[in-house]
């Protein structure tokens, strides 16, 4: 599996406000599958992207795949407390490959 | 959810001591993953599984050794319990690898003390 980056760490921003996490690779991804870990809990697999410049949206939540297939980023417009957790992207090859994750966190 | 029970939930255990933690899956998947979970470092791999007895090694390996002597079962063991093992231990299953999604057990707490 390859290494993936996730940029920031953490997040905190208030309710309603956007959020955005970054996932990044020196190398080009096969696919890149998205997970949310609220606390206490396990990871839930959200979507995974599989073509060069692909965009999905599940209601607020907005992923994109980069054109050279190096990059993704989970964009989520006016948060909610309900978004708190850690946001993984995962290298979808073998072994399932993880990045380190983003923790949001909401203040209402 | 997917069928995939952890056991134990939660175990404390002294340095020294082996542990044996169970991942046990009912959808006969054929990829099963133990992660462990630490503050700041996400999930790491530790081990996978692509087959019965066919496993092979993840980025945080040393100090573990798993086995799978049958499809739904994957054992992970501490042959002699750290403190840096305390962590929260997650198994995972998918069906195949490139495109399928991968299903979480509920993780276990574990504490060397």
């Amino acid at each position: 599996g390859q290494q993936v980056m996730q940029i920031p760490q953490y997040q905190h921003v208030q309710e309603g406000e956007d959020f955005t996490t970054y996932c990044n690779s020196s190398t080009t991804l096969s696919n890149i599958q998205w997970y949310k870990q609220r606390p206490g809990g396990h990871p839930v697999f959200l979507i995974q992207l599989v073509k060069s410049g692909e965009v999905k949206k599940q209601k607020r939540l907005t992923f994109q795949f980069g054109e050279a297939k190096k990059n993704s980023s989970l964009h989520i417009t006016a948060t909610q407390t309900t978004d708190v957790g850690t946001y993984f992207c995962a290298d979808r090859d073998t072994p399932l490959v993880f990045g380190k994750g983003t923790r949001l966190s909401v203040i209402a | 959810d997917a069928g995939i029970t952890q056991s134990p939930r939660h175990k404390v255990t002294e340095t020294g001591t082996p542990v044996t933690l169970r991942c046990h899956q009912t959808e006969n998947h054929r990829y099963m993953y133990w992660y462990r979970q630490d503050p700041g470092h996400g999930l790491r791999l530790i081990h996978y599984s692509y087959g019965v007895k066919d496993t092979d090694k993840g980025e945080v390996s040393d100090g573990y050794s798993v086995s799978r002597s049958k499809t739904e079962d994957f054992l992970l063991t501490l042959e002699s319990a750290t403190s840096s093992q305390t962590s929260v231990y997650f198994c995972a299953i998918s069906g195949g690898h490139r495109g399928t999604e991968a299903f979480f057990g509920q993780g276990t707490r574990l504490t060397v003390v």
